[in-house]
């Protein structure tokens, strides 16, 4: 069964919009993490934002923002005023306590000029 | 600067053949992780390993084995190497605190298998 679930599978936006990214997880655990990754064109994974299963306080860092509902086991992730380098595919993932990492099927978001 | 390195970005093998994928950390980390990422279907956990020797099968694991002798070395194995196993293979490891710290990738390994 999937785990981390990515509904979207592509957005397309204008420059300075903003990008809501939807994730839907399933886990039996009481103690998790979830995060964010970006995958740019050049490739590499690279880290952007974690959360822990005790923590439902919503952030903001710089651009971007996440909304961590445990009652709906969703993990959304907003890019504001959206840049044309933030076009990449974004990866939500959980990890578990057995250790184990698990991604969705990613959503591939174009920001056009 | 911390590191995940694959031993290749590109590889190029025939159905049959035995193939060993490598990565190597310098961030002793206990947790390494083998996915493969194909279009649609995002990254899918092949295998992963919490220490020395140890390793779990994740949600991909037929037609693959691992080794894992030396904590910063987790080699990937494709036994007979078939067609549906031409992909892009990305190489992770975990932080020190486990689960909730971020895991690192390799650059990753395109295999194509003929």
């Amino acid at each position: 069964a999937q785990k981390v679930t990515q509904a979207q599978t592509e957005i397309s936006v204008v420059e300075k919009e903003d990008v809501t990214l939807d994730c839907v997880y399933e886990t039996r655990d009481t103690t998790y993490y979830l995060f964010w990754y970006k995958q740019p064109p050049s490739g590499e994974l690279v880290f952007l934002i974690r959360r822990n299963s005790f923590d439902e306080q919503n952030e903001i860092s710089g651009r971007y923002s996440w909304n961590f509902q445990k009652s709906t086991s969703s993990f959304n992730f907003t890019i504001t005023a959206s840049q044309v380098v933030d076009s990449a595919v974004y990866f939500c993932a959980l990890s578990e306590v057995d250790y184990k990492l698990s991604f969705g099927a990613g959503t591939t978001v174009t920001v056009r000029a | 600067d911390v590191k995940v390195t694959q031993s290749s970005r590109y590889l190029v093998k025939r159905t049959g053949e035995k193939v060993f994928l490598e990565c190597v950390q310098d961030m002793d980390h206990e947790n390494m992780f083998w996915y493969r990422q194909d279009p649609g279907l995002g990254l899918r956990l092949i295998y992963f390993s919490y220490d020395v020797k140890m390793k779990e099968k994740g949600d991909i694991p037929e037609g693959y084995s691992v080794s894992r002798e030396k904590k910063e070395r987790f080699s990937l194995i494709l036994e007979s190497a078939s067609t549906n196993q031409t992909s892009m293979y990305l190489c992770a490891s975990h932080g020190q605190g486990g689960m909730n710290t971020e895991a690192f990738f390799g650059q990753g390994t395109r295999l194509t298998v003929v």
